[in-house]
C-alpha cells in the first residue's frame, strides 16, 4: 500500500520561530489534506489541498504532486500551535483518505 | 466547514461488554463515513467505510464481528465494540464528507468528530 512519510517526526522551537513540515507520498494521489491534533484529540482541517499553493494567516501549504510531496509553513510560530500534525492522502479509485506519520510540534514561550 | 458530532467523548467499561459510538453530521448529509482508531502517540488507522443503507466495508486485519458498523440514516453511523477488552482501549475518530459539496469524483474536504476516547478496564 502507499507510505505517507513525516519529517521531522518530533519539533522544539521557541515562539516566533519558523518551520517547514514535509509530507512525502509513495505513489499518486487524489487529494490530500493537513490537519492539526489538538491536545484533546480534535482534528482541527487546515488545508484540502491536492495542488498548488494556499495561504490562511500564519499558515501555507503547497503540494506538488507530480514530485509526491507537499509542505506546510508555519510563520512566527505561537505556543498554541503545538499538537501534532498530520498529512492525509486520498488515492485514485477510492475516497479512503490514508494518514501520514505525523510531526509532534512544541512551541515554547 | 462542516460539522461531525461524537458521542460518547469518553467512556470507561468492563471487559467484556459492549460499547456504541454514535456519529453524526450535524448540518449535511454523508452517504459515507469512516471510522478511525488511534493509539497513544501513533497516527491514525482507517479501521472501515461506513455506508448508508449497505454493508460497511472493512480494512485488512479488522473484525467485523468485534466492530460492528451501522449507517442507518444519511446523518448517523454508529460503531459498537463488542465484548470489549483491555487491547480495544483506544481512541475512536469518525469522519464524514458533504454529500452536497460541490466536488468531482474522489474529491472532497473530509471532516473529523471530536473522538471518542475507550477504556477498557
Amino acid at each position: 500500500g502507499i507510505q505517507v512519510e513525516q519529517s521531522p517526526p518530533d519539533l522544539i522551537l521557541q515562539e516566533g520561530a519558523n518551520s517547514t513540515l514535509r509530507c512525502n507520498f509513495s505513489d499518486s494521489v487524489n487529494n490530500l489534506q493537513w490537519f492539526h491534533q489538538n491536545p484533546w484529540g480534535q482534528l482541527i482541517n487546515l488545508f484540502y489541498i491536492p495542488s498548488g499553493t494556499k495561504q490562511n494567516g500564519r499558515l501555507s501549504a503547497t503540494t506538488v504532486a507530480t514530485e509526491r510531496y507537499s509542505l506546510l509553513y508555519i510563520s512566527s510560530s505561537q505556543t498554541t500551535d503545538s499538537g501534532v500534525y498530520f498529512c492525509a492522502v486520498e488515492l485514485w479509485n477510492t475516497d479512503k483518505l490514508i494518514f501520514g506519520t505525523g510531526t509532534r510540534l512544541q512551541v515554547f514561550p | 466547514g462542516a460539522v461531525v458530532s461524537q458521542h460518547p467523548s469518553r467512556v470507561i467499561c468492563k471487559s467484556g461488554t459492549s460499547v456504541k459510538i454514535e456519529c453524526r453530521s450535524l448540518d449535511f448529509q454523508a452517504t459515507t463515513m469512516f471510522w478511525y482508531r488511534q493509539f497513544p502517540k501513533q497516527s491514525l488507522m482507517l479501521m472501515a467505510t461506513s455506508n448508508e443503507g449497505s454493508k460497511a466495508t472493512y480494512e485488512q486485519g479488522v473484525e467485523k464481528d468485534k466492530f460492528l458498523i451501522n449507517h442507518a440514516s444519511l446523518t448517523l453511523s454508529t460503531l459498537t465494540v463488542t465484548s470489549a477488552h483491555p487491547e480495544d482501549s483506544s481512541f475512536y475518530i469518525c469522519s464524514a464528507r458533504d454529500d452536497g459539496a460541490e466536488q468531482e469524483v474522489n474529491t472532497g474536504e473530509l471532516f473529523f468528530g471530536e473522538g471518542s476516547r475507550l477504556t477498557v478496564l
